[in-house]
């Protein structure tokens, strides 16, 4: 069972655009983490969020938490070519297991010049 | 460099072979994680490892085994290797049992032909 849904799966788009990644759950979790993997790599964490309606930013990366821990949501502002990659969401919780995380099904972004 | 290394980076083998995967955590990292990335399943996580002891148990197929050493590397054995088994195997290691980040090997990438 897929507890964390990600849209879009794909985008495609041009370097200065803005765009939001969804990670969407029926579940509640105690923390959900963003992670980018490039080509050949393994995923790099790039923000937690812990706290229900917590925003944290990253440069122009803006995160959210659903004020339910339900879902959460990633904003990047003026997408770069190095910012292509692929965005993963991860949520652990008492009913994943904690120490567990449960990963989205992945948004593949990719910003062209 | 998230400081977890893997080995070997690429592996191919054949059906019915056994391989043994390896990593070794980040300094002073108790855990250690396994996950299987596919394309069609995403990231999976199969095992965690803390200290030694087996902690807790995702997707991992009974043809799959793991263990974790005195010196905190762990190895994942996969035996009896079917064409699905192909795959990205990441490990990934965590200081403690708290909400902490996983630190993500490179990646191990394992084809079966």
């Amino acid at each position: 069972t897929q507890l964390l849904e990600q849209s879009p799966q794909f985008l495609s788009i041009q370097e200065g655009e803005n765009l939001t990644v969804y990670c969407n759950s029926s579940s509640v979790f105690s923390s959900l983490q963003w992670y980018r993997q490039e080509p050949g790599e393994g995923p790099v964490l790039l923000v937690t969020v812990v706290t229900g309606g917590e925003v944290k930013k990253l440069k122009r990366l803006t995160f959210q938490f659903g004020d339910a821990r339900k879902d959460s949501s990633l904003h990047i502002t003026a997408a770069q070519p190095g910012d292509t990659g692929l965005y993963l969401c991860a949520g652990e919780s008492a009913y994943t297991g904690f120490q567990k995380l449960v990963f989205g099904t992945g948004t593949r972004l990719l910003v062209s010049p | 460099d998230s400081g977890v290394t893997q080995t070997p980076k690429h592996l191919i083998t054949a059906t019915g072979q056994r391989v043994t995967l390896r990593c070794s955590p980040r300094s002073g990292d108790l855990s250690v994680y396994w996950y299987q990335q596919s394309l069609d399943q995403g990231l999976q996580f199969l095992i965690q490892y803390y200290n030694g002891e087996e902690r807790a148990k995702g997707n991992i197929l009974e043809r799959f085994s793991a263990q974790q050493f005195p010196d905190l590397h762990s190895e994942l054995n996969l035996s009896s290797l079917e064409l699905g088994d192909s795959a990205l195997y990441f490990c990934a290691s965590r200081g403690g049992l708290a909400v902490d980040t996983q630190y993500f090997g490179p990646g191990t990438r394992l084809t079966v032909l």
